[in-house]
């Protein structure tokens, strides 16, 4: 399978806790989003990444929020000190840097904060 | 700034209907415009898109045409099956954003036989 992955596929946590998701995307593509998507809403976008530089962050819901791609292939999100309203689908995407490109979304990660 | 506005759910249709989705966008540069598909249990998956004016997607027997004009990306299909009971979202991609996508909120359709 080539396509875009994400793990975990759930993840449930306590508020207060720290909690990080990983993505790997389509190897060839160089840019990386990060999307939230809630229940009956379309996804939200996040931050993205150009092989390993962040060029958006400002749309980070928060500073608990951080991403990193240290080698311009797979990505990290870390959500700090858990807060239920975190509770979402936490999506990735990748495509590669050409006009009207595509983007290729992997089949999120549930987090579920208590 | 960017946004999409979509037509608000849910849709129900019987099996052979004919299916419209209304899109409407705002943008400040020249987007590129997508549908977007999420069966249930599944990811997003992209169903067609139009990258200029007048352009016009299609696949698996669904069209929308890129209207300047009207600033909308309305997503038709002349006869509908139960398969493709699904959520659609129109979005947008606005190389002035970095082609960050812009989402409307999703349309759920449910077709019954």
């Amino acid at each position: 399978d080539t396509g875009v992955s994400q793990n975990p596929r759930h993840k449930i946590t306590k508020r207060g806790q720290n909690v990080t998701f990983r993505c790997d995307p389509i190897s060839e593509h160089n840019r990386l989003y990060w999307y939230r998507q809630t229940l009956g809403q379309g996804p939200e976008f996040l931050t993205y990444f150009q092989n390993e530089a962040q060029l958006e962050k400002s749309r980070l819901l928060s500073d608990r929020f951080s991403a990193e791609r240290p080698k311009g292939s797979f990505s990290t999100l870390e959500i700090q000190r858990t807060e239920q309203g975190d509770s979402a689908m936490y999506l990735c995407a990748s495509s590669f840097e050409v006009l009207g490109e595509t983007q290729y979304f992997g089949p999120g990660t549930r987090l579920l904060v208590l | 700034g960017d946004s999409v506005t979509q037509m608000e759910g849910p849709v129900t249709l019987s099996e052979e209907a004919f299916l419209t989705i209304n899109c409407t966008y705002t943008a400040t540069g020249y987007p590129s415009l997508f549908w977007y598909v999420q069966y249930p249990g599944e990811g997003l998956q992209l169903l067609l898109k139009a990258t200029k004016a007048d352009d016009k997607g299609s696949n698996k027997g669904f069209e929308a045409t890129y209207r300047k004009e009207t600033t909308s990306f309305h997503l038709e299909k002349g006869s509908v099956q139960v398969s493709d009971s699904a959520v659609y979202f129109c979005a947008l991609s606005d190389r002035g954003t970095g082609n960050q996508f812009y989402f409307g909120t999703g349309t759920s359709l449910t077709v019954i036989p």
